[in-house]
């Protein structure tokens, strides 16, 4: 049963710390998405790539956050400096797409961000 | 931009009873619909999706949705609900743009408790 990873799962820290998110996305597919949960904000799409190229990250903040995929087999979310209110659930997608396919995001079980 | 619209925050209904969750969306083109469910503490899962063809679409755990393209809607239904429905549901969409389908927009979201 294929499934997205991602950690670690739960990570506090102090404010003006870096924080590296993890996510190895289902083998085969060719897209990764990040989104962040909060309760005010619900849902939000943070960035995506597509065969590892980045294809849209307006909905990050660019000053802090950036968004990589070293392979196809891991992206990394980092935030520097992580501040308070960055707090959220972060989650990771996959999903398979291409010029005749209908795809499916698939979502990780999240990582749980405290920044005090 | 798109938007996803969920018209009931929270939802409190008794087991065996009828379920109907709205979802509007507002984008002129071709869109991809779907509505996932998050139980407590869990990440998010599929439970159906529309891409084209018939309009009511049949998903996991006896959920079903109907497309209505003229009223821009989505709405999620299940005729009798169980105590384990409990959970959070989010209708999501997106938009097919070629070389495939960019990242989710969800709505805010529909906090569905199910009494015993």
């Amino acid at each position: 049963d294929a499934r997205v990873t991602q950690t670690p799962r739960h990570k506090v820290t102090e404010m003006g710390q870096e924080v590296t998110m993890r996510c190895q996305p289902i083998l085969g597919h060719n897209t990764v998405f990040w989104y962040r949960q909060t309760m005010m904000q619900g849902l939000e799409l943070l960035a995506y790539f597509r065969n590892r190229a980045p294809l849209d990250d307006s909905g990050m903040p660019k000053d802090r956050f950036s968004a990589e995929m070293p392979d196809a087999t891991l992206a990394t979310l980092k935030i520097q400096p992580s501040e308070p209110r960055d707090s959220a659930v972060y989650f990771c997608a996959s999903g398979s797409s291409g010029a005749s396919s209908t795809d499916t995001q698939y979502f990780g079980p999240g990582t749980r961000l405290t920044v005090l | 931009a798109q938007s996803v619209s969920q018209h009931n925050h929270h939802v409190i209904l008794s087991e065996a009873a009828s379920l109907e969750l709205g979802c509007n969306y507002s984008y002129g083109g071709t869109v991809n619909l779907f509505w996932y469910v998050q139980y407590p503490g869990q990440h998010l899962q599929l439970l159906l999706k529309y891409f084209s063809g018939d309009p009511l679409v049949k998903g996991i755990k006896g959920f079903e949705a109907e497309f209505i393209k003229s009223k821009f809607s989505f709405n999620l239904r299940k005729p009798s609900v169980q105590w384990s429905d409990t959970a959070e549901y989010f209708c999501a969409v997106n938009e097919y743009s070629g070389g495939g389908a960019d990242g989710l927009t969800f709505g805010k979201g529909t906090h569905l408790i199910i009494q015993p």
